[in-house]
This record gives C-alpha cells, sequence and structure tokens, in this order.
C-alpha cells in the first residue's frame, strides 16, 4: 500500500517562531489529511487536501498539496503554546472505504 | 453527542488474559475502525468495518478480532494478549461523503506484563 514519509519526528521552537512538517511519498496521492493529536489526547482532524497546488488556512495554520500530489506541508505562523502537539498526515485509501495510512508524526514542543 | 466513545480507559493485563475493548458511536456512521499507536510508529489499522455486519483486516490483524455488533459499536477482543500488544488503542469513526474525515475517541490505554 501507498506510504508516506513524515519529518522531522521532532522540532522544539521558541513561542514566537514559526514550525513547519511535511510529508512525503513516493507515488500521486488521491488526497492528503492532517490530524492533531494533544499529549495524552486523541487525534483530531484538521484539513483534507484535495487538488494540485491547492493551499488552504485556518488562522496561523497554512496547509499545502504540492503540485505533482506527492508532498504536503503543514506551517504555523507565530508558534503558541497551544500548539504543542503531536501532527500527523494520513493518506486516506481512494474506495478503500476510506482507510488511513498515517505519517510518523512531528512532535511539536514550544517554549515559553 | 457524546460523539466516540470507549471503554475502559486504563487496563494491565497479564500476559495470557483476554479482554474486550468496547467501542460506541451515535453519528450514524457507517465506517468504523480500530488502531494502535505505538511511540515513533503513527497510528496502525487493525480492522475496520465499512458497514453493519462487515469486517476486515487493516495492516496489523494478528492477534486480533473484532466485532460489528451493530451501526453504533464496534468492539475489538484480545483473546491471549501479549506484552507486544502494549499499546493506546483508539476507535475512529467515519464522516460520510466525499471527506474522509474521521472522528477519534479518547482511546485506551493497554499495557501486558
Amino acid at each position: 500500500g501507498q506510504q508516506v514519509m513524515q519529518i522531522p519526528q521532532y522540532q522544539h521552537v521558541q513561542e514566537g517562531e514559526d514550525f513547519t512538517t511535511y510529508c512525503n511519498s513516493s507515488t500521486t496521492l488521491s488526497n492528503i489529511q492532517w490530524y492533531k493529536q494533544r499529549p495524552g489526547g486523541h487525534p483530531v482532524f484538521l484539513i483534507q487536501l484535495v487538488k494540485s497546488g491547492e493551499v488552504k488556512k485556518q488562522k496561523r495554520l497554512t496547509f499545502q498539496f504540492g503540485e505533482a500530489k506527492k508532498n504536503s506541508s503543514l506551517h504555523i505562523t507565530a508558534t503558541q503554546t497551544t500548539d504543542v502537539g503531536t501532527y500527523f498526515c494520513a493518506l486516506a485509501g481512494g474506495t478503500s472505504y476510506g482507510k488511513l495510512t498515517f505519517g510518523q508524526g512531528t512532535i511539536l514542543t514550544v517554549h515559553p | 453527542n457524546a460523539g466516540v466513545t470507549q471503554t475502559p480507559k486504563f487496563q494491565v493485563l497479564k500476559t495470557g488474559q483476554s479482554m474486550t475493548l468496547q467501542c460506541a458511536q451515535d453519528m450514524n456512521h457507517n465506517s468504523m475502525y480500530w488502531y494502535r499507536q505505538d511511540p515513533g510508529m503513527g497510528l496502525r489499522l487493525i480492522y475496520y468495518s465499512a458497514s453493519e455486519g462487515t469486517t476486515d483486516k487493516g495492516e496489523v490483524p494478528n492477534g486480533y478480532n473484532v466485532s460489528r455488533l451493530n451501526k453504533r459499536e464496534f468492539s475489538l477482543r484480545l483473546e491471549s494478549a501479549a506484552p507486544s500488544q502494549t499499546s493506546v488503542y483508539f476507535c475512529a469513526s467515519r464522516v460520510e461523503g466525499s471527506s474522509y474525515e474521521q472522528y477519534f475517541g479518547p482511546g485506551t490505554r493497554l499495557t501486558v506484563t
């Protein structure tokens, strides 16, 4: 099945700095989703990207889908302590009943 | 709406013991999923159910069985627990339509000694 590599595995930033996590695939993706998991919590859906070159924004979060649909990124501008957690990308398996394949996740720590 | 609920929240088992993890959703979703989460490995799909009465294997099904009791409930059973099954288990259900968004339950933290 499709696999996705997510980098970096860990990121430590000072509050106010920017943060970016990347998902890369060797094959063309039909869509990609992003989830956030707070420490001790459960994954929460953030967004789904479908179109080549798509860019979506949610306040300080910017999501991009590459032109070739083989990579995606999540960028947070001016991080806050509330941004702490693990960010996952996930691939939906087309017609395979919505099965998701998750990246390994990026653990974000924000130092006040 | 409670969304997706899971019981128990925590469980400690001895090797060889059996148990069932319960999951229920009140959003009338057709599809439900069981994942396990281990450090550095993201979430891996154990089993899923596309609709009431159907189940299928995911990426890591060995050592587990599932039952889709009705549209609301999807349970995961460990017949003979092993230390390798120490993990956090999440149940999820899927929003219908063109989006594949999944709603996750709060998780069950299982330790097998």
